[in-house]
């Protein structure tokens, strides 16, 4: 199916754990974004990447690593995972195209660290 | 990126027309004004973007004062699916691909 999906929807993990977050994009899009989205803070970048093997730093990035060996896939990875890292987390895509295009968003995954 | 204010929660009556403010006094003249949506558990979807001239397409209307301090989102006739947290952005197209949300304005759609 065409579009942008995340993997798993849902994850509970153990504090100290190491987890990763699955986006994948059929669109072939350049642009790639992670989010988290709290109560209160709405949603803050994390990472982003503007083609495979391309990353940068959004607001948020400590305690966590991104990779992007493919341009359809974007992992995002917890290390050692804490309880501040509870949050729901949302991949996006886009393509560059001419002037502005829509950043198209997965379905998100909840993540839970006890 | 330009720093947008939102009120934090408005109420609209289904059938009639939400209006959603957003204040961005310290736009630049190259900065757009993107508006997303949130439905509850979703991803965010792109509703509308402008940069001088208003803006309509088949979701909503996009009022950009002639200053450009601020703009008004506009769903003409709401309907309890647009029960939603709404995003005002401003950004320059230029400036990289990230984008910068705010904490939005969550519209509730009474019957």
């Amino acid at each position: 199916d065409a579009g942008i999906t995340q993997s798993p929807r849902y994850k509970i993990t153990e504090t100290g754990r190491q987890v990763t977050l699955m986006c994948h994009q059929t669109w072939s899009h350049s642009y790639m974004f992670w989010y988290r989205q709290d109560l209160g803070h709405g949603l803050r970048l994390i990472y982003y990447s503007a083609a495979a093997d391309i990353t940068d730093k959004g607001e948020v990035p400590d305690g966590y690593v991104v990779s992007r060996s493919k341009t359809e896939n974007f992992p995002l990875t917890l290390e050692s995972a804490t309880r501040s890292q509870t949050s729901v987390y949302f991949c996006a895509s886009r393509d560059p195209g001419q002037g502005y295009t829509e950043a198209f968003f997965g379905q998100g995954t909840r993540l839970t660290v006890v | 990126d330009a720093k947008t204010t939102q009120p934090p929660s408005m109420d609209c009556a289904e059938g009639r027309a939400a209006n959603l403010p957003c204040n961005h006094s310290t736009i630049s003249g190259n900065e757009y004004v993107y508006w997303y949506r949130q439905i509850h558990s979703q991803g965010p979807q792109y509703i509308i973007h402008g940069l001088k001239n208003n803006e309509t397409n088949e979701m909503a209307s996009l009022i950009i004062t002639e200053d450009r301090k601020s703009s008004t989102l506009i769903l003409p006739h709401a309907t309890l699916r647009d029960t939603a947290v709404y995003y005002c952005i401003v950004r320059a197209s230029n400036t990289g691909n990230q984008f910068y949300f705010g904490t939005g304005t969550s519209l509730t759609v009474i019957p």
